[in-house]
């Protein structure tokens, strides 16, 4: 089975910051991995598939980028609708998220 | 708009089997580019992959939970349904439903219903 890393678990920042959240697969993936946001009581939201692709109406401030096993999403400049928890998830075979990473108002 | 809306008890029994519905509307669960998943998520936890099937019936699931899991479909009500059984307190969480594009990807869910575990 496919293991999702995500560093780091907990992130605090303030609004016009600049965030990285890293995704490592114990596997190689090449680009099959999505990133996901989830807001208290809400389902989450599909943000970027294969590995960069942003998903359609998702505001550009945010990217993804890396293949392999090591992946990144980035934030370029915090707004305070983004504080909520972010899950990466490898798109082979079985899907399998990482254990989420929750970014904080500082 | 797609929409998706999970249906089902509550509260279910330690020991008894878990029962939910996923109503898909605004688009056609006969869709040949999707199949349909459960996910769940215990509180404060993170998600959980349950399994998934296609409107033809073919279903695949989540190893750890293979053995007490069914998924069907039913495609005159464009319905798909999840039963687990023999449930713990272990198997409280939201239960998600949600659309499931290749070849593995979330891109439409519903808005989750509480499962508790209890007698």
């Amino acid at each position: 089975d496919i293991q999702l890393t995500q560093s780091p678990s907990f992130l605090s920042a303030s609004v016009g910051d600049r965030v990285t959240i890293t995704c490592r697969a114990s596997q190689g993936i090449s680009s099959y991995l999505a990133w996901y946001q989830q807001k208290p009581g809400k389902a989450p939201k599909l943000l970027i598939y294969a590995a960069s692709t942003l998903q359609s109406g998702v505001p550009s401030r945010f990217s993804g980028s890396g293949s392999g096993t090591e992946f990144t999403l980035t934030i370029s400049s915090l707004q305070p609708e983004d504080f909520a928890t972010y899950y990466c998830q490898q798109l082979n075979s079985y899907p399998a998220f990482g254990q989420g990473t929750r970014l904080e108002i500082k | 708009q797609l929409q998706l809306q999970e249906s089902g008890p509550g509260l279910v029994k330690p020991s008894e089997t878990l029962s939910l519905t996923c109503t898909v509307s605004g688009g056609s669960i006969s869709s040949s580019s999707y199949y349909w998943g459960w996910i769940r998520q215990p509180p404060g936890k993170g998600l959980e992959w349950i399994g998934s099937i296609y409107y033809s019936g073919s279903t695949y699931y989540n190893p750890s939970l293979k053995s007490r899991v069914t998924i069907s479909v039913d495609t005159s009500k464009n319905q798909f349904s999840l039963k687990l059984s023999s449930v713990t307190a272990a198997d409280t969480a939201v239960y998600y439903c949600a659309r499931q594009g290749l070849p593995t990807l979330f891109d439409y869910w519903g808005q989750g219903t509480l499962v508790t575990v209890s007698s």
